[in-house]
């Protein structure tokens, strides 16, 4: 069945440090791909989303391109911030508009 | 605007006693979500409404946990007889399918701690 794969945590950068963290997925036919971020003490919110192969999702810095052929959906951003810490979640579209998540990833940045 | 509000943000029960947690959708909002997310762990997924009829109940975890929707609005998810394997984050989440672009987008509500002693 449909599933998301994301890369374990914690992952701990420096301040001002490239962040990747990894996504992949398995599905049939083309999903809608999204990343969701928890904020320590928040409920989650929509970072960014991409519908279609080659797409890219953009928001407050962070970037994610949409690669059928490695059925991939990786969250980059070029400087993070400690403000920036939280647990990021991917997750596809499913049938009868249910999504599919991945286990979250939680981000520490240390100033 | 208005959000997807929870009540209470917080709830500790007695093992046994029964929990009614409440969700507020977005208005016009036809689908709503409730998830489970236990300390560290992602979402599980629990119960998925569309107006007021669940096509899928499937994450329900036993039958002590059902829920209801009506009026396509508030949402309340009970557990009865609760367990301590029970605390956690229970979390709502309501989306419009009817809107092609956002229509698998949830926007999540702050969620309910509960906590079963």
């Amino acid at each position: 069945g449909d599933s998301v794969t994301q890369m374990e945590g914690p992952v701990t950068l420096s301040e001002e440090a490239f962040l990747t963290i990894n996504c992949t997925y398995t599905a049939t036919g083309y999903p809608s791909l999204f990343w969701y971020v928890q904020y320590p003490g928040e409920g989650l919110q929509l970072l960014l989303k991409a519908t279609k192969a080659d797409d890219k999702g953009s928001n407050k810095g962070f970037e994610a391109t949409y690669r059928k052929e490695t059925t991939s959906f990786h969250l980059e951003k070029g400087s993070v911030q400690v403000s920036d810490s939280a647990v990021y979640f991917c997750a596809l579209h499913y049938s009868n508009y249910q999504l599919i998540w991945g286990a979250g990833t939680k981000l520490i940045i240390k100033p | 605007g208005a959000g997807v509000s929870q009540s209470p943000s917080n709830k500790v029960t007695e093992k046994g006693k029964d929990v009614e947690l409440r969700c507020d959708p977005i208005s016009g909002h036809t689908a709503l979500y409730w998830y489970r997310q236990r300390l560290g762990q992602g979402l599980e997924f629990l119960i998925y409404f569309q107006g007021n009829s669940a096509p899928d109940k499937s994450g329900l975890p036993s039958d002590r946990f059902s829920a209801e929707r009506t009026g396509e609005s508030v949402s309340t998810l009970t557990i009865q007889r609760t367990q301590q394997e029970d605390s956690a984050v229970y979390l709502c989440a309501s989306s419009f399918p009817g809107q092609t672009d956002l229509r698998y987008e949830q926007y999540f509500g702050p969620g309910t701690r509960l906590t079963v002693t």
